[in-house]
Protein backbone atom coordinates (compact mmCIF):
# COMPACT_ATOMS: atom_id res chain seq x y z
CA UNK A 1 0.00 0.00 0.00
CA UNK A 2 1.11 3.78 -1.15
CA UNK A 3 3.08 5.06 2.42
CA UNK A 4 2.82 8.56 3.91
CA UNK A 5 2.93 11.40 1.06
CA UNK A 6 4.18 15.10 1.75
CA UNK A 7 4.04 17.88 -0.79
CA UNK A 8 6.16 19.56 -1.62
CA UNK A 9 9.61 18.12 -1.09
CA UNK A 10 11.33 21.25 -1.02
CA UNK A 11 10.30 24.85 -1.17
CA UNK A 12 12.09 28.28 -0.63
CA UNK A 13 10.36 31.07 0.99
CA UNK A 14 10.90 35.04 2.11
CA UNK A 15 10.86 36.14 5.69
CA UNK A 16 7.16 36.94 6.43
CA UNK A 17 5.53 35.05 3.81
CA UNK A 18 3.69 31.81 4.85
CA UNK A 19 3.15 28.60 3.50
CA UNK A 20 0.95 25.38 3.29
CA UNK A 21 2.62 22.24 3.11
CA UNK A 22 0.23 18.75 2.86
CA UNK A 23 0.49 15.22 4.08
CA UNK A 24 -1.68 12.36 2.84
CA UNK A 25 -1.38 9.23 5.29
CA UNK A 26 -1.47 5.70 5.16
CA UNK A 27 -5.13 4.13 4.09
CA UNK A 28 -7.14 3.52 7.21
CA UNK A 29 -3.96 5.14 9.25
CA UNK A 30 -6.21 7.82 10.99
CA UNK A 31 -3.67 9.63 12.88
CA UNK A 32 -1.15 12.47 11.64
CA UNK A 33 1.19 14.11 13.69
CA UNK A 34 3.60 16.77 12.35
CA UNK A 35 7.75 16.64 13.61
CA UNK A 36 9.85 19.79 13.09
CA UNK A 37 13.34 18.72 12.57
CA UNK A 38 16.77 20.55 12.54
CA UNK A 39 20.47 19.78 13.40
CA UNK A 40 20.10 21.83 16.58
CA UNK A 41 16.72 20.86 17.81
CA UNK A 42 16.61 16.80 16.67
CA UNK A 43 12.60 16.01 16.25
CA UNK A 44 10.24 18.56 17.94
CA UNK A 45 6.40 17.77 18.06
CA UNK A 46 4.23 20.50 16.51
CA UNK A 47 0.84 18.89 16.45
CA UNK A 48 -1.35 15.84 16.48
CA UNK A 49 -4.63 15.39 14.45
CA UNK A 50 -7.17 12.26 14.89
CA UNK A 51 -10.15 12.07 13.31
CA UNK A 52 -10.31 16.09 12.20
CA UNK A 53 -9.61 16.86 16.05
CA UNK A 54 -6.64 18.33 17.60
CA UNK A 55 -5.61 16.39 20.06
CA UNK A 56 -2.10 17.41 21.22
CA UNK A 57 -0.28 20.63 20.51
CA UNK A 58 3.49 20.83 20.84
CA UNK A 59 5.13 23.89 22.54
CA UNK A 60 5.39 26.48 19.25
CA UNK A 61 4.06 29.61 18.57
CA UNK A 62 0.25 30.29 17.33
CA UNK A 63 2.42 31.03 13.90
CA UNK A 64 2.09 27.12 13.94
CA UNK A 65 -1.14 25.51 12.55
CA UNK A 66 -3.10 22.93 11.13
CA UNK A 67 -5.61 20.82 10.25
CA UNK A 68 -7.23 17.76 9.53
CA UNK A 69 -9.60 17.05 6.62
CA UNK A 70 -12.16 13.84 7.14
CA UNK A 71 -10.06 11.33 4.29
CA UNK A 72 -7.51 12.48 7.20
CA UNK A 73 -5.61 14.22 4.85
CA UNK A 74 -3.22 16.70 6.74
CA UNK A 75 -1.80 20.63 6.08
CA UNK A 76 -0.16 22.49 7.89
CA UNK A 77 0.99 25.99 8.03
CA UNK A 78 2.82 28.46 9.12
CA UNK A 79 2.99 31.86 8.60
CA UNK A 80 4.73 34.90 9.03
CA UNK A 81 7.82 32.64 8.05
CA UNK A 82 10.82 33.76 10.12
CA UNK A 83 14.57 32.70 9.21
CA UNK A 84 14.60 30.06 12.24
CA UNK A 85 11.70 28.18 10.77
CA UNK A 86 14.32 26.53 8.07
CA UNK A 87 13.90 22.71 8.81
CA UNK A 88 12.95 19.26 7.82
CA UNK A 89 9.20 19.04 8.09
CA UNK A 90 7.78 15.43 8.86
CA UNK A 91 4.71 14.06 8.82
CA UNK A 92 3.79 11.04 10.22
CA UNK A 93 0.19 8.73 10.53
CA UNK A 94 -0.73 5.47 12.50
CA UNK A 95 -3.97 3.99 12.96
CA UNK A 96 -5.10 5.54 16.09
CA UNK A 97 -2.40 6.10 19.32
CA UNK A 98 1.45 6.11 18.43
CA UNK A 99 1.91 2.79 21.12
CA UNK A 100 3.10 0.88 17.87
CA UNK A 101 4.81 3.64 16.00
CA UNK A 102 4.51 5.92 12.97
CA UNK A 103 5.64 5.70 9.35
CA UNK A 104 6.59 8.78 8.29
CA UNK A 105 6.80 10.56 4.93
CA UNK A 106 10.03 11.52 3.58
CA UNK A 107 9.03 15.46 4.42
CA UNK A 108 9.28 18.69 3.21
CA UNK A 109 12.43 20.58 3.76
CA UNK A 110 11.58 24.34 4.18
CA UNK A 111 14.12 26.99 3.06
CA UNK A 112 13.47 30.77 4.33
CA UNK A 113 15.61 33.44 3.48
CA UNK B 1 15.86 18.94 28.65
CA UNK B 2 14.81 16.17 26.56
CA UNK B 3 13.22 13.36 28.47
CA UNK B 4 14.91 10.36 26.23
CA UNK B 5 18.89 10.98 26.10
CA UNK B 6 20.90 8.85 23.38
CA UNK B 7 24.23 8.34 23.97
CA UNK B 8 26.56 8.10 22.13
CA UNK B 9 25.61 11.49 19.83
CA UNK B 10 28.01 10.45 17.59
CA UNK B 11 30.09 7.21 16.23
CA UNK B 12 32.64 6.79 13.49
CA UNK B 13 33.17 2.81 13.05
CA UNK B 14 35.38 -0.10 10.94
CA UNK B 15 33.19 -2.40 8.82
CA UNK B 16 32.64 -5.24 10.63
CA UNK B 17 32.54 -3.67 14.06
CA UNK B 18 30.40 -4.07 16.78
CA UNK B 19 28.55 -1.18 18.71
CA UNK B 20 25.54 0.14 21.07
CA UNK B 21 23.75 3.11 21.36
CA UNK B 22 21.84 3.95 24.16
CA UNK B 23 18.39 5.49 24.92
CA UNK B 24 18.16 6.64 28.82
CA UNK B 25 15.29 8.22 30.97
CA UNK B 26 13.94 8.78 34.43
CA UNK B 27 10.39 8.20 33.04
CA UNK B 28 8.95 4.88 32.12
CA UNK B 29 6.99 4.71 28.66
CA UNK B 30 4.37 2.15 27.93
CA UNK B 31 6.43 1.26 24.83
CA UNK B 32 9.70 2.15 23.03
CA UNK B 33 10.86 2.30 19.30
CA UNK B 34 13.58 2.65 17.47
CA UNK B 35 14.06 4.50 14.07
CA UNK B 36 16.31 4.81 11.30
CA UNK B 37 16.98 7.43 9.54
CA UNK B 38 19.08 8.70 6.05
CA UNK B 39 19.93 11.94 4.99
CA UNK B 40 17.19 13.99 3.57
CA UNK B 41 14.21 11.37 4.46
CA UNK B 42 11.76 10.58 7.07
CA UNK B 43 12.86 8.42 9.88
CA UNK B 44 11.89 4.43 9.29
CA UNK B 45 10.68 2.01 12.21
CA UNK B 46 12.77 -0.71 12.91
CA UNK B 47 11.09 -1.95 16.10
CA UNK B 48 8.79 -1.78 18.90
CA UNK B 49 9.11 -2.94 22.52
CA UNK B 50 6.51 -2.85 24.98
CA UNK B 51 7.29 -5.54 27.83
CA UNK B 52 10.54 -4.80 30.62
CA UNK B 53 13.38 -6.80 29.78
CA UNK B 54 12.01 -7.59 25.94
CA UNK B 55 14.35 -8.32 23.98
CA UNK B 56 14.08 -8.06 20.00
CA UNK B 57 16.65 -9.00 17.24
CA UNK B 58 16.49 -7.82 13.90
CA UNK B 59 19.06 -10.00 11.82
CA UNK B 60 21.90 -8.55 12.82
CA UNK B 61 20.16 -5.85 15.39
CA UNK B 62 19.44 -6.34 18.81
CA UNK B 63 17.03 -4.58 20.92
CA UNK B 64 16.09 -4.40 24.55
CA UNK B 65 13.97 -2.14 26.72
CA UNK B 66 14.81 -1.96 30.20
CA UNK B 67 13.06 -4.01 32.72
CA UNK B 68 11.60 -0.81 34.22
CA UNK B 69 10.82 0.24 31.33
CA UNK B 70 12.85 3.39 31.21
CA UNK B 71 15.42 2.38 28.80
CA UNK B 72 16.54 0.47 25.95
CA UNK B 73 19.59 0.05 24.15
CA UNK B 74 20.19 -1.07 20.14
CA UNK B 75 23.64 -3.66 19.36
CA UNK B 76 24.92 -4.03 15.82
CA UNK B 77 27.01 -6.75 15.21
CA UNK B 78 29.45 -6.84 12.31
CA UNK B 79 28.13 -3.03 10.79
CA UNK B 80 28.08 -2.59 7.40
CA UNK B 81 28.34 0.89 5.55
CA UNK B 82 24.77 0.61 4.91
CA UNK B 83 23.87 0.89 8.61
CA UNK B 84 24.64 4.59 8.62
CA UNK B 85 22.50 6.96 9.39
CA UNK B 86 20.42 8.36 12.75
CA UNK B 87 19.30 6.69 14.80
CA UNK B 88 16.41 7.91 17.03
CA UNK B 89 14.61 6.09 19.78
CA UNK B 90 11.10 7.53 20.91
CA UNK B 91 8.81 6.17 23.51
CA UNK B 92 5.52 6.72 24.18
CA UNK B 93 4.24 8.48 27.50
CA UNK B 94 0.46 8.39 28.24
CA UNK B 95 -0.57 10.21 25.15
CA UNK B 96 2.22 12.06 24.47
CA UNK B 97 5.35 10.75 22.08
CA UNK B 98 8.72 12.15 22.52
CA UNK B 99 11.71 11.61 20.84
CA UNK B 100 15.25 10.77 22.02
CA UNK B 101 18.37 12.93 20.83
CA UNK B 102 19.74 10.74 18.36
CA UNK B 103 22.92 8.94 17.16
CA UNK B 104 24.34 9.92 13.81
CA UNK B 105 26.44 6.94 12.78
CA UNK B 106 28.91 6.23 9.99
CA UNK B 107 30.32 2.88 9.30
CA UNK B 108 33.68 3.04 7.08
CA UNK B 109 34.28 0.56 4.45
Amino acid sequence: KAGVTQTPRYLIKTRGQQVTLSCSPISGHRSVSWYQQTPGQGLQFLFEYFSETQRNKGNFPGRFSGRQFSNSRSEMNVSTLELGDSALYLCASSQDRSNYGYTFGSGTRLTVV
Amino acid sequence: TQLLEQSPQFLSIQEGENLTVYCNSSSVFSSLQWYRQEPGEGPVLLVTVVTGGEVKKLKRLTFQFGDARKDSSLHITAAQPGDTGLYLCAGSRGNQFYFGTGTSLTVIP
